[in-house]
């Protein structure tokens, strides 16, 4: 059964910039896997960020941004700011109905 | 805007049903895919359910497959999910979201269900 992975945690400092990844365990992501990016605090409801790869959800900074990078979609937060210290899901779409979520990255910002 | 208010959660026995309802506002209901996503306790976001807008086609998670039945209202800007033979492991918040281009748009609070003896 494909596995959709995200890193468990990763860092930024204030300013800078970070990519978070979205792969497959089998095969590569491609725009036909419609890759999304949600943002979650906790206590709160999940965000969407991206969808469709690279179209931002309305309201979203302009900081965030998606591509496919290589074999994986990817998020990229250039300009990290000290509210962006929260957990970020990928969902992608596997085809045959089906959509499933990655592990989540929980993104610190020190 | 867009509102979302989900309902229905609470604590049930392992075996028992429960239904959950999300109420929706802000957007002609009877043109979205709608979809429940849900998330147990400390745990990732899982796509649970999905449904097109007249009602006609259904998806679902194999955790939840033959267990688990998504509908809608479009008079009453309603979807549901019926729940049956809940596990331990259907604990979690449960999320409706509108759905678009593949994705989930969450706007509401969630309501949690709890499956304990």
């Amino acid at each position: 059964q494909t596995v959709v992975i995200q890193e468990p945690s990763s860092s930024v400092s204030p300013g800078g910039t970070v990519t978070l990844t979205c792969g497959l365990s089998s095969g590569s992501v491609s725009t036909g896997n419609y890759p999304s990016w949600y943002q979650q605090t906790p206590g709160q409801t999940p965000r969407m960020l991206i969808y469709n790869t690279n179209t931002r959800s309305s309201g979203v900074p302009d900081r965030f941004s998606g591509s496919i990078l290589g074999t994986k979609a990817a998020l990229t937060i250039t300009g990290a700011q000290a509210e962006d210290d929260s957990d970020f899901y990928c969902v992608l779409f596997l085809g045959s109905a089906t959509w499933q979520f990655g592990g989540g990255t929980k993104l610190t910002v020190l | 805007e867009v509102q979302l208010v989900e309902s229905g959660g609470g604590l049930v026995q392992p075996g028992g049903s429960l239904r959950l309802s999300c109420a929706a506002s802000g957007i002609t209901f009877s043109s979205w895919w709608m979809t429940w996503v849900r998330q147990a306790p400390g745990k990732g976001l899982e796509w649970v359910a999905n449904i097109n807008p007249d009602g006609s086609t259904k998806h679902y998670a194999d955790s939840v497959k033959g267990r688990f039945t998504i509908s809608r209202d479009n008079a009453k800007d309603s979807v549901t999910l019926q729940m049956s033979s809940l596990r331990a492991d259907d604990t979690a918040v449960y999320y409706c979201a509108t759905s678009f281009d593949y994705a989930f748009d969450m706007r509401g609070q969630g309501t949690m269900v709890t499956v304990s003896s």
